[in-house]
């Protein structure tokens, strides 16, 4: 079993949708959460940090964190094509050791 | 301005050849690292150096060798190329201590026929 698991997809939904992405860890001692997004042939980059449990909002952006159900989440509201791209959670401990779930292929649909 | 260099882009090599990739960053950053992106987008981390010391070894095959001649510097040298070696590779920095952002390069697509 992977310490993180994350659905590939792909996620396809029209623009204006809510979308939401999910992660499930099996690490009780992750404590930062990430989501990274990823465009084709380009390198991750940071979208929403949260450290331990609770809801963080940037914009149309969304991170949710459960700790009790080692459960995350990233909500996109107004989806816009311009967020077609992959998803990436990652969650470390207080180590340099970053993990990442396998991506989750979004497309929004004009 | 690029942050986070990495050079080449693109690989195409032989079996049991060696190949390097070199990567710079700009950003005043105190720590490096290399990942590996396999075909299915799954990310995972080789590599880091903080401050030129390595702090993170992953179970990488000897083949590959990390070398970090300065702190905006961490260089990847891989012997004896075999076909699984084909991926992604991508480097990144982040600031001293733990959990912090990390940025990435745009990857290094190598292919090992």
């Amino acid at each position: 079993q992977k310490e993180v698991e994350q659905d590939p997809g792909p996620l396809s939904v029209p623009e204006g949708a809510i979308v939401s992405l999910n992660c499930t860890y099996s690490n009780s001692a992750f404590q930062y959460f990430m989501w990274y997004r990823q465009y084709s042939r380009k390198g991750p980059e940071l979208l929403m940090y949260t450290y331990s449990s609770g809801n963080k909002e940037d914009g149309r952006f969304t991170a949710q964190v459960d700790k009790s159900s080692k459960y995350i989440s990233l909500f996109i509201r107004d989806s816009q094509p311009s967020d077609s791209a992959t998803y990436l959670c990652a969650m470390t401990d207080s180590s340099y050791k970053l993990i990442f779930g396998s991506g989750t292929r979004l497309l929004v649909r004009p | 301005d690029t942050a986070v260099s990495q050079t080449p882009k693109y690989l195409v090599t032989q079996m049991g050849n060696d190949k390097s990739i070199k990567c710079e960053q700009n950003l005043g950053h105190d720590t490096m690292y290399w990942y590996k992106q396999d075909s299915k987008k799954f990310l995972k981390i080789m590599f880091s150096y903080n401050n030129k010391e390595l702090i993170i070894n992953e179970t990488v095959p000897n083949r590959f060798s990390p070398k970090s001649p300065d702190k905006a510097h961490l260089n990847l040298h891989i012997n004896s190329l075999e076909l699984g070696d084909s991926a992604v590779y991508f480097c990144a920095s982040s600031l001293s201590g733990p959990a912090g952002e990390l940025f990435f390069g745009e990857g290094s697509r190598l292919t090992v026929l």
